[in-house]
């Protein structure tokens, strides 16, 4: 079956521009996570969801940064003024059912290039 | 409190040896430990997992151990294979905290 999707699977922007990155969560998955993959470092959380609520959104680094979800599928994740340091890529998870403890399905990342 | 520790950062092993990566945790509240292994251009993918009721699961080539007193917990790759060569990343807790990766490569 389909995986966990996401695009752009690149995107190169100027700074101060307005992105968006768009995640698609395998079917069937309420639960669906942001993550932000610095290079060389960890995976940094960004925001969870459940179906379309947002119960915690504590590692979204900035009010530039926000994030919805519709229909509890797809969601967006948006970042305004984009700065140099937004660089990374952005990772989208889901899982089966709410809460935390359920395997992450990772999906392959857009990678976002602040110049 | 809420730091996971992984080392090595990088690791080079030989085909066949055994490769071992690290994670201490801070938080005591913690009760869920995967491993992540992420291949260039995708996302990580769970490898296995364990709880800390157990000291040790183990998954075909793969161990984790667990030391709750020692708030440690580490992956073991036995009989390392070229195609094994990754970057692998421990968590810990519900809400997952991620260790900052260790790239394994095994040389043939």
């Amino acid at each position: 079956g389909a995986g966990v999707s996401q695009s752009p699977s690149n995107k190169v922007t100027e700074k101060g521009k307005d992105v968006e990155l768009r995640c698609d969560p395998i079917s069937g998955h309420t639960a669906l996570y942001w993550y932000r993959q610095s290079l060389g470092q960890g995976l940094e959380f960004l925001i969870y969801f459940q179906g379309n609520s947002a119960p915690d959104k504590s590692g979204l680094p900035s009010d530039r940064f926000s994030a919805e979800r519709t229909g509890g599928s797809v969601s967006t994740l948006t970042i305004q003024r984009t700065q140099q340091e937004d660089s990374a890529v952005y990772l989208c998870a889901s899982s089966h059912d709410r809460g935390f403890y359920n395997e992450q399905f990772f999906g392959p990342g857009t990678r976002l290039t602040v110049l | 409190q809420q730091q996971v520790k992984q080392s090595p950062q990088s690791l080079i092993v030989q085909k066949g040896g055994i490769s071992i990566i690290n994670c201490a945790y801070e938080n005591t509240a913690f009760d869920y430990f995967p491993w992540y292994q992420q291949f260039p251009g995708k996302g990580p993918a769970l490898l296995i997992a364990i709880r800390p009721d157990v000291s040790e699961k183990k998954e075909g080539r793969f161990t984790i151990s667990f030391n709750k007193s020692a708030k440690q917990f580490s992956l073991h790759i036995m009989d390392s294979q070229p195609g094994d060569s990754a970057t692998y990343f421990c968590a810990a807790g519900g809400k997952l905290i991620f260790g900052q990766g260790t790239e394994l490569s095994v040389k043939p």
